[in-house]
């Protein structure tokens, strides 16, 4: 079993829906990443979160650290956010050796 | 953009070769992580430079190995290159620290013939 679990691993919407992307881990962390990765590979850092919630945009990410869960939530959904979301925790105590879920293929149809 | 650039974009290797694989940090960035992603794959840490010296190391043999210069940029150097190497690799840049954020560059794609 993966330390980092993604579901689900595939998510096709429509344009303006919203978006849900659950991770959840089954270590012990001291922070946890949203990226967002685009074909021909190049990643972006959405969030780091190790408490509560966070917002930037459209963009919303919540943390359960006694549950061991975290969503990844996009409001308004549309074409351009057609991309691999991926999860990562770190349980290093520094930022060395994240450790990635496989990573949840988003398309937005117009 | 983030300020992480790695050179070369793309590459094409044959199986026992060895290749080096380059990554300029963010400035004021002090440490340097490398990854490797395979094809459907999340990326996996390969290890990470400190200060021109490794600094954790993931679950990859002793051919893949690093260097991190003055300037805190960083090679990735691969020997005797094997079929599974074919891969992204990315390198990540971050100050060093309790839970700081890393900035990635956009990957090397290398394949292995």
């Amino acid at each position: 079993k993966n330390e980092v679990e993604q579901s689900p691993q595939n998510l096709t919407a429509q344009e303006g829906e919203f978006i849900t992307i659950n991770c959840s881990y089954s270590v012990g962390i001291s922070a946890l990443h949203w990226l967002q990765q685009h074909p021909g590979g190049g990643i972006v850092s959405l969030f780091m979160l190790s408490s509560g919630k966070k917002k930037h945009g459209r963009l919303i990410a919540t943390i359960n650290i006694q549950e061991k869960h975290s969503s990844l939530h996009i409001t308004a959904s549309h074409p351009r956010d057609s991309a691999v979301y991926i999860c990562a925790v770190n349980s290093g105590g520094s930022n060395y050796k994240l450790t990635f879920g496989k990573g949840t293929l988003l398309t937005v149809n117009p | 953009e983030t300020g992480v650039t790695q050179s070369p974009t793309h590459l094409i290797k044959t199986r026992g070769q060895q290749v080096t694989l380059r990554c300029s940090s963010q400035s004021g960035h002090n440490t340097v992580s490398w990854y490797q992603q395979a094809l459907g794959q999340g990326p996996q840490f390969i290890f990470q430079y400190y200060r021109e010296e490794e600094n954790g190391r993931g679950n990859f043999p002793p051919r893949f190995s690093g260097l991190q210069f003055p300037n805190y940029s960083s090679e990735l150097n691969v020997n005797a290159l094997e079929l599974d190497d074919s891969a992204l690799y990315l390198c990540a840049s971050s100050l060093q620290g309790w839970n700081t954020e890393a900035f990635f560059g956009q990957g090397t794609r290398l394949t292995v013939v």
